[in-house]
């Protein structure tokens, strides 16, 4: 099992530009999330999805739209980057009860 | 305020204890945790606690739940250089699968 897969692990945009955010998880979970870190926050949520079809806001949406694409992928997109999307964002997964898996990171950069 | 809130930094010397100490707000909380994150890497789950537990030990882990006063501590005992990291404690609500988490708190051991 690969567990939570994110790519990419680096990115730098230029204000206004768009990309997409993928993440993967091989452990047939069905909720997905998708975090930012940034430095002295902790992890803030960006949007979940419980399961496959279904996505809600986060504490932090704007800015941001989400795709789930299939169960096992979940996909972030910044339609319009700005400096302020400068973050690391963290995808997870969950079944129920005790744990949420992360990925590695995704380390993005907006000039 | 915030949901869930911990101390900033912690500097411990090689063979010591160190206890790191979280509050949270909300009483229906069902599951408490502890994270690590190492430098560059995503973040791992260390133990958890549910809520009604009052301490849960692991090898060198003890992790001591006071709900009257809202109150989580992670001990790590004989702490290794090994050990340093920014640890998040976090909880998720009784009403659904959303994780928060507090802001971390830096560990250092120092040799």
């Amino acid at each position: 099992n690969a567990g939570v897969t994110q790519t990419p692990k680096f990115q730098v945009l230029k204000t206004g530009q768009s990309m997409t955010l993928q993440c993967a998880q091989d452990m047939n979970h069905n909720s997905m999330y998708w975090y930012r870190q940034d430095p002295g926050m902790g992890l803030r949520l960006i949007y979940y999805s419980a399961s496959e079809g279904t996505t809600d806001k986060g504490e932090v949406p704007n800015g941001y739209n989400v795709s789930r694409l299939n169960k096992r992928e979940f996909s972030l997109r910044l339609e319009s980057a700005a400096p302020s999307q400068t973050s690391v964002y963290f995808c997870a997964s969950h079944y129920q009860g005790n744990e949420q898996f992360f990925g590695p990171g995704t380390r993005l950069t907006v000039l | 305020g915030e949901d869930v809130e911990q101390s900033l930094f912690l500097s411990v010397r090689e063979g010591d204890s160190s206890v790191i100490n979280c509050t949270y707000t909300d009483s229906s909380s069902t599951y408490l945790y502890w994270y690590k994150q190492e430098p560059g890497a995503g973040l791992q789950l260390l133990t958890y606690i549910f809520s009604n537990m009052d301490m849960k030990q692991d090898q060198r882990l003890t992790v001591l739940l006071n709900k009257k006063d809202k109150h989580l501590s992670l001990r790590i005992a004989d702490t290794q250089t090994g050990d340093s990291a920014i640890y998040f404690c976090a909880e998720i609500k009784a009403a659904g699968n959303k994780l928060t988490f507090g802001g971390g708190t830096r560990v250092l051991v120092k040799p």
